[in-house]
């Protein structure tokens, strides 16, 4: 079955520290995507990575950044000097064998000034 | 493009009651899925419909769970009879594509509460 798990319930930095979420992955499939979803207070999940899992290159985007490593099952995203704006909560996620996305359960990160 | 709608926000309801609830895709999208979101948790998967066909169902989605997209636009989620473990935040998003892999666009959900 495919399963995400994200061990890291909250996590509560300083703004401008360097945090790191954690996603760990299960499936049978050779090919497959993952994502990350952000979630703010607001309640929409916002949209912030597709990754193949043929590409294993890391990825960066402004102050956040991707490390896939199929060879530990691991889908990381780094916020580089954090801000309070992003504060919420973090979900990876992972097609099931349809077309439905499973998320783990996300990650609550905190960013205080 | 306008987003993901869902209506109403917030739905307060006593147990045994019936609620519906609406989703407006983002137009021209295939792909309309609901999901259900509990406190402390990511969201489940409910159900999905490529246009007006129903292709999946969860079996989280009992039979007291209905849902509807009657021309392939926007779909309805009633849930009759509810109960208190039906409290929740009810998500709905959609896909342009029929693909595996293909991001989901969600709305801002629709929060139930069953006293």
């Amino acid at each position: 079955a495919q399963k995400v798990t994200q061990a890291q319930t909250e996590i509560s930095v300083v703004e401008k520290e360097d945090v790191t979420l954690d996603c760990v992955y299960e499936t049978r499939d050779t090919t497959y995507y993952l994502f990350w979803y952000k979630q703010p207070p607001s309640g929409e999940l916002v949209f912030l990575i597709r990754r193949n899992s043929f590409d294993e290159q890391n990825e960066i985007s402004g102050r956040y950044s991707w490390n896939f490593q199929k060879s530990t099952s691991s889908f990381n995203f780094t916020i580089t000097a954090s801000q309070v704006v992003d504060s919420a909560v973090y979900f990876c996620a992972l097609p099931n064998s349809g077309y439905a996305l499973n998320f783990g359960k996300g990650t609550s990160l905190l960013v205080t000034p | 493009d306008t987003g993901v709608s869902q209506n109403p926000r917030h739905k307060i309801t006593k147990r045994g009651q019936n609620v519906t609830f609406r989703c407006d895709p983002i137009s021209e999208h295939n792909r309309l899925y609901w999901y259900r979101q509990t406190l402390g948790q990511g969201p489940e998967f409910l159900t999905y419909f490529q246009n007006e066909a129903q292709l999946e169902k969860s079996r989280l989605l009992s039979d007291r769970f209905s849902a509807e997209r009657p021309k392939g636009s926007f779909s309805t989620l009633e849930i009759q009879r509810t109960e208190q473990g039906d409290s929740a935040m009810y998500l709905c998003a959609s896909a342009p594509k029929v693909r595996v892999g293909e991001k989901l666009f969600f709305g801002s959900g629709t929060q139930l509460s069953v006293l």
